[in-house]
């Protein structure tokens, strides 16, 4: 079973701040995905990373994927109230010969304060 | 409407007794997902279903079993609810495209076993 550990767990900071949240494993992924959830709702996706190292800019939010596809970033410029919820990073495992299913990290439960 | 709806939303049980969840979606996926959540655990996934003939265990199995219907329906069902089965469960359907795998969750239901 391979693990994505994600950190922090919690992290409350002040609207305005910047942030950081990290996704990382011993294990190599073909891609690795980032969900948003909010409160009585399932999970949705935010972005795929598929190449070792890609950067990519969702508005405010920046995903990286490292560069031995183990782990990933996910920034936060200028935190608002509306990015408040539980983010999760999820990995497509290599190899998979086409029985592909996700691995869900433990989640980061953000709070910003207005 | 929901493209992936979750039937009851919140269900309060009591030990041993027998319990189905019921998943519907008009996404048209041919692939289905049961996932549980638990607080810092992130999603660890149950069952899973790749068409209407095909299903598969997922990381927790044990004292769950599945029913896909039809390629519209998965239903999980306890067949003995335990307290330790107090969680909150997803659904989830999924499309590949273009290499990339996208899963789309439902709402979520919410089961106490007393």
């Amino acid at each position: 079973t391979q693990l994505l550990e994600q950190s922090p767990q919690f992290l409350s900071i002040q609207e305005g701040e910047n942030l950081t949240v990290y996704c990382n494993s011993s294990s190599v992924f073909s891609s690795l995905q980032w969900y948003r959830q909010e409160p009585g709702e399932g999970p949705v996706l935010l972005v795929t990373v598929v190449t070792g190292g890609e950067v990519k800019k969702l508005k405010r939010l920046t995903f990286q994927f490292g560069d031995a596809r183990k782990d990933s970033s996910l920034h936060i410029t200028a935190a608002q109230p509306g990015d408040t919820g539980l983010y999760l990073c999820a990995g497509l495992c290599l190899p998979n010969f086409g029985n592909e299913k996700l691995t869900f990290g433990t989640g980061t439960r953000l709070t910003i304060i207005p | 409407d929901a493209d992936v709806t979750q039937t009851p939303r919140n269900r309060i049980t009591k030990t041993g007794k027998r319990i189905m969840l019921e998943c519907s979606q008009t996404k048209g996926h041919d692939r289905m997902y049961w996932y549980r959540q638990d607080p810092g655990l992130g999603l660890r996934l149950i069952y899973y279903s790749f068409d209407v003939k095909d299903i598969n265990k997922g990381e927790i199995s044990d004292g769950y079993s599945v029913s896909r219907q039809a390629q519209a329906k998965f239903s999980l069902s306890l067949e003995s609810a335990i307290p330790n089965q107090t969680a909150l469960y997803f659904c989830a359907t999924s499309a590949r495209t273009g290499g990339q795998e996208t899963q789309y969750f439902g709402p979520g239901t919410r089961l106490l076993v007393l």
